[in-house]
């Protein structure tokens, strides 16, 4: 079973609208967790970085949200443009080794 | 700094060819990751290395080899290339930190197509 489980698998936005993705984990212990944006035919970017004491952190129009106690993460889109199409992908980082546990990606379509 | 770079960005092999995908990245990182990416699938770790003349396993290690000579250069070999090997190979690159690998940087990608 996969340690980190994103939902919605894919979702269209209008431009303009806010959206939030939702990232699941299982991994312990926990280390931090990131949000990466892949550009369709690029690489991933890291969007954020979420440590245990950390509860919300923002970058521009996102925003990401970490509730360690349920070992659950947010990323937040706000006022959606078209050059956020893009697959975001919540990766996990286990403590003290290097192990790290990467979604599937939430693939997000903003249409004007 | 170009950060990474992946050389081929595009390659077709014959089933049976090998090959050697380059990655080269430039801020003097000690972690250096090979991943496959495919539809439905995510990415995939492959071979890892924590510092030059190291390498481990990932997640999908069969039929790939890696080698470290170089704290810049990680190279990722297909011997003989099987059709299930046509994937997007992401090379990334990153800190070792205390608690455990910083963020990772990764290449342009190398689309492979097996026939």
């Amino acid at each position: 079973k996969n340690q980190v489980e994103q939902s919605p698998q894919s979702l269209i936005i209008l431009e303009g609208k806010n959206c939030t993705l939702q990232c699941n984990y299982t991994v312990s212990p926990f280390s931090n967790l990131r949000w990466y944006k892949q550009d369709t035919g690029r690489g991933p970017v890291s969007l954020t970085i979420m440590t245990f004491s950390e509860n919300t952190k923002s970058n521009g129009r996102y925003t990401a949200t970490l509730d360690a106690d349920t070992k659950q993460s947010s990323l937040h889109i706000t006022a959606s443009q078209l050059s956020d199409s893009a697959s975001y992908i919540c990766v996990v980082s286990e403590y003290g080794n290097n192990r790290l546990a990467f979604g599937k990606g939430n693939q997000v379509v903003v249409i004007p | 700094n170009a950060g990474v770079t992946q050389t081929p960005k595009f390659r077709v092999l014959k089933t049976g060819q090998s090959m050697t995908l380059l990655c080269a990245q430039d801020m003097n990182h000690e972690y250096m990751y090979w991943y496959r990416q495919d539809p439905g699938m995510g990415l995939r770790l492959i071979h890892y290395s924590v510092g030059e003349g190291t390498t481990a396993k990932g997640e999908v290690p069969d039929g790939y080899n890696v080698s470290r000579l170089k704290k810049q250069n990680f190279l990722l070999g297909l011997e003989s290339a099987a059709p299930s090997q046509t994937s997007v190979y992401f090379c990334a690159s990153s800190r070792g930190l205390a608690g455990g690998p910083g963020e990772q940087f990764f290449g342009p990608g190398t689309r492979l197509t097996v026939l």
